[in-house]
């Protein structure tokens, strides 16, 4: 198993200008989430999903998209690109349902470094 | 707002040693605490997860605790080697939602094991 993957995992941006970042895991895992980690402020929520469909905003969810239309994959996108969403951004999933006693353990991406000039 | 501080902020000691990190949290209506290690450039790696009636959780030479009442939990490295090297961290889950609402992090605790 690949675990959760992230695509890419290096991108610069010109202010203004829009991407897509992609999350996959083939882990069958319900949940799904967005941080990011800046310098001095920890890894902080962007937006998360409990379901193929469904999503939710998380601690900083301005100016990022969100969608799920698969299971497996959780897109987290940039319409407009701020030199503020400079970071690194990692992608998490976990399963819905605690089997055997697993508590629910997130299992991470290696993360995308995005600058934005 | 759960607020989780890791104390100290970094941490040097020599190889062989026994230390301990600790991580606090405001809001003790937690439903569970998970450590974990990244290197440098790296993602997280997962280390233990200690579900809110659970005192204790052991891997190999880690040891984590979590006491809910008084908001803390530690993470306690036996033997310590200069592989161990990384900055941990510790995240809670909140009560609210089993948990599904996505971890608030605390900003880690850089260790360095010297040879």
């Amino acid at each position: 198993n690949a675990g959760v993957t992230q695509t890419p995992k290096f991108r610069v941006l010109k202010t203004g200008q829009s991407m897509t970042l992609l999350c996959a895991q083939d882990m069958n895992h319900e949940y799904m989430y967005w941080y990011r980690q800046d310098p001095g402020m920890g890894l902080r929520l962007i937006h998360y999903s409990v379901g193929e469909g469904t999503t939710a905003k998380g601690e900083v969810p301005d100016g990022y998209n969100v969608s799920r239309l698969k299971k497996q994959n959780f897109l987290l996108g940039l319409e407009s690109a701020a030199p503020s969403q400079t970071s690194v951004y990692f992608c998490a999933s976990r399963t819905g349902t605690s089997g055997r006693g697993l508590g629910y353990e997130q299992y991470f991406g290696p993360g995308t470094r995005l600058t934005v000039t | 707002k759960q607020e989780v501080t890791q104390i100290p902020a970094a941490l040097s000691v020599p190889e062989g040693e026994n230390l301990v990190l600790n991580c606090s949290f405001t809001d003790s209506a937690i439903y569970n605490l998970q450590w974990f290690r990244q290197d440098p450039g790296k993602g997280l790696t997962s280390l233990l997860l200690i579900q809110s009636s659970q005192r204790e959780q052991t891997s190999g030479r880690l040891n984590a605790s979590l006491d809910k009442s008084s908001g803390r939990s530690t993470l306690y490295i036996a033997a310590s080697q200069p592989g161990d090297s990384a900055t941990y961290l510790c995240a809670s889950a909140p009560y609210s939602g089993g948990g599904a609402d996505g971890l608030t992090f605390g900003k880690g605790t850089h260790l360095i094991i010297q040879p």
